[in-house]
């Protein structure tokens, strides 16, 4: 069965810091997505950042970064400059490119950010 | 953008009620699905469908069935609310195979 895991419930980061969330996974599948979705209280689940497994260059999107790699079945992400809206929970989710198989979710990451 | 919208974002039903969760996306997306969100557990797969009529079991659909008669629009029915169905109910929909998931606001469900 395929599993994502996120190993940290709860993390605190100072304002201005760089942050780094885990998360690993378990799959027998060569093609995939993988992905960070951020859940702030407002409960709205937003697209962070997306890797496509078959890249080897890691994705960016401006302070948000992923360490990706495959043969390890790691995929964590990094926040650059931490502010205050980034305070939330993270989620991290893998979804196979097989037809009829779904985004399989960790358990995600609670963030808080300190001012 | 991608509107996905659920018809409620607070509700309190009673056990053994028929509850209805509705959800609308204004963007052709053919694939939607159901997730129920509880702390620890991440989301975890009701119902899914990847067309009109068309609806696939998830992970946990015991006590759950669904609906989708038109494109745009996906419910999901608790025939008989029990009280171990409180949770937050997320809906999201997606365009083909490979994008992200677009979500909705999510719909906080206690049932007493």
């Amino acid at each position: 069965a395929q599993t994502v895991t996120q190993s940290q419930p709860e993390m605190s980061v100072q304002e201005a810091e760089t942050v780094t969330l885990s998360c690993t996974y378990d799959t027998s599948e060569s093609d995939y997505y993988l992905f960070w979705y951020k859940q702030p209280p407002s409960r709205q689940m937003i697209l962070v950042i997306r890797q496509e497994a078959y890249k080897q260059q890691n994705a960016t999107e401006n302070r948000f970064s992923v360490n990706f790699q495959k043969a390890a079945k790691s995929f964590s992400l990094k926040i650059s400059d931490s502010q205050l809206g980034d305070a939330a929970m993270y989620f991290c989710a893998y979804r196979p490119r097989t037809y009829g198989q779904n985004f399989v979710f960790g358990p995600g990451t609670r963030l808080s950010v300190l001012p | 953008d991608v509107k996905v919208t659920q018809s409620s974002r607070y509700l309190v039903k009673r056990t053994g009620e028929k509850v209805f969760l509705e959800c609308v996306q204004d963007m052709d997306h053919e694939n939607m699905f159901w997730y129920r969100q509880d702390p620890g557990l991440g989301l975890r797969l009701i119902y899914f469908s990847y067309d009109v009529k068309m609806k696939e079991k998830g992970d946990i659909p015991e006590g759950y069935s669904v609906s989708r008669e038109k494109k745009e629009r996906f419910s999901l029915i608790l025939e008989s609310a029990s009280t171990n169905q409180t949770s937050m109910y997320l809906c999201a929909s997606t365009f083909g195979r490979n994008t992200e998931a677009f979500f909705g606001q999510g719909t906080r469900l206690t049932v007493v």
